[in-house]
């Protein structure tokens, strides 16, 4: 089975603070996603990656950054967190590879700025 | 551009009886399109997709999606709803021209609520 991982469920950060969320995957996937999702919003895509090094713009990038360094690990980035921030975060991974098409996501972390 | 339309915000149904969750899509080329489920507090759990062929497709928990082509549809269904079907349910499309992103547009979500 897939299984993507996120560092944490719940977190609780300051305004202004740098923020640092962890994704990892494990089945070797090219491509990996981190979507926002508000109630009434549904998902928006923030950020996204084709491979190592290499980042696209989603919908919603303003305010965030993110870094591929290994082909596992996509992480998500808050400069200076703020309030408007506060939402739940998930990242996804899918492969290029097969006809399998569906993206795989992790558990989701639960931000709060305060 | 590519875009889906869940146009109930809410779906109420008793346990027993049939469900329909409706899902509406706008996308160039041919659709992919997916169906997702999100338990409270959980990640998306994918539930099925149409990519071709048969346009009655089959997924986990005995839900089913029928696509419809001239209708630009992709509408959820389960003949008998549980209690434990109570979910946040997405309907996502993908554009099917040979795009190797394979990102997803997802729609806003209906809530799903079945009463014993």
């Amino acid at each position: 089975d897939v299984k993507v991982t996120q560092s944490s469920r719940y977190l609780v950060k300051r305004t202004g603070e740098k923020v640092f969320l962890e994704c990892v995957q494990d089945m070797d996937h090219e491509n990996m996603f981190w979507y926002r999702q508000d109630p009434g919003l549904g998902l928006r895509l923030i950020y996204f990656s084709y491979d190592v090094k290499m980042k696209e713009k989603g919908d919603i990038p303003e305010g965030y950054s993110v870094s591929r360094e290994k082909k596992e690990r996509f992480s998500l980035i808050l400069e200076s967190a703020s309030t408007n921030q506060t939402s739940m975060y998930l990242c996804a991974s899918i492969t290029r590879q097969g006809k399998s098409y569906e993206q795989y996501f992790g558990p989701g972390t639960r931000l709060t700025v305060t | 551009a590519q875009s889906v339309a869940q146009p109930e915000d809410q779906v109420n149904v008793a346990e027993g009886n049939p469900l329909t969750v409706k899902c509406t899509y706008s996308v160039s080329g041919n659709p992919y399109l997916f169906w997702y489920v999100q338990y409270p507090n959980r990640g998306l759990q994918f539930l099925l997709k149409y990519i071709t062929g048969d346009n009655l497709v089959k997924g986990s928990y005995g839900f089913e999606a029928e696509f419809n082509k001239s209708q630009t549809s992709f509408h959820l269904k389960k003949p008998s709803a549980l209690v434990s079907d109570s979910a946040l349910y997405f309907c996502a499309v993908r554009d099917g021209r040979g795009s190797t992103l394979g990102r997803l547009y997802f729609g806003r979500g209906t809530q799903l609520t079945v009463w014993p």
